[in-house]
């Protein structure tokens, strides 16, 4: 039972435009919750991250937003960079445990 | 400064041999994490070292799958009697304190991409 879930395997934006990328999590306990960013034969990069006791968290041209009533978070990228075409994990911990990852979403920022 | 390395970065092996899988994490972090990805799929998470904790082996997929970490720095993922669905990219990744505890973000290395013939 997959405890997060990235229900959208691709997601295709123009260059400029607002990129959203979605995560769903069915535990209640996860408290902490990251996303990662992934090129093409390299290791996960840290990215951005939000702890649940926040709704909002901004980083440059990165947000995350957490709805914990919906058990719902989102990344939002403005402007979309041909660079950040990438596959995207979200993950998330409830408490002293390790990062459980959805599959990915594969983001295309075309120019 | 450098950061998570991994060798070999590429293994093709034959079903039913063993083979060693290398992991070194950033100088001074307590916290490393074997993690693998198979086509298609997320992140799997498969062992924790934490200091001098008793590692986290909830998510090793069999008996054939054990790792060490020597001197709280190198580890080693060891696959016995490998299997075609082993096939997988293993990642490691270490963190400065341990899973759960602000400054736990985890860094990973490139990754070991295994090939079981």
């Amino acid at each position: 039972d997959q405890q997060v879930k990235q229900n959208s395997p691709s997601l295709s934006v123009q260059e400029g435009r607002i990129s959203i990328l979605n995560c769903d999590y069915t535990n209640s306990m996860f408290d902490y919750f990251l996303w990662y960013k992934k090129y093409p034969a390299e290791g996960p990069t840290f990215l951005i991250s939000i702890s649940s006791i926040k709704d909002k968290n901004e980083d440059g041209r990165f947000t995350v937003f957490l709805n914990k009533s919906a058990k719902h978070l989102s990344l939002h990228i403005v402007p979309s960079q041909p660079g950040d075409s990438a596959v995207y994990f979200c993950a998330a911990s409830a408490g002293n445990t390790p990062l459980v990852f959805g599959k990915g979403t594969r983001l295309s920022v075309i120019a | 400064g450098a950061g998570v390395s991994q060798s070999p970065s590429n293994k093709v092996t034959e079903k039913g041999k063993d083979v060693e899988l290398r992991c070194d994490p950033i100088s001074g972090h307590t916290a490393l994490y074997w993690y693998r990805q198979s086509l298609g799929q997320g992140l799997e998470f498969l062992i924790y070292f934490q200091g001098n904790s008793a590692p986290d082996k909830s998510g090793l997929p069999s008996d054939r799958f054990s790792a060490e970490r020597t001197g709280g720095s190198v580890s080693t993922l060891t696959i016995q009697r490998t299997q075609q669905e082993d096939s997988a990219v293993y990642l490691c990744a270490s963190s400065l304190v341990g899973a759960g505890r602000a400054g736990a973000t985890q860094y990973f290395g490139p990754g070991t991409r295994l090939t079981v013939l």
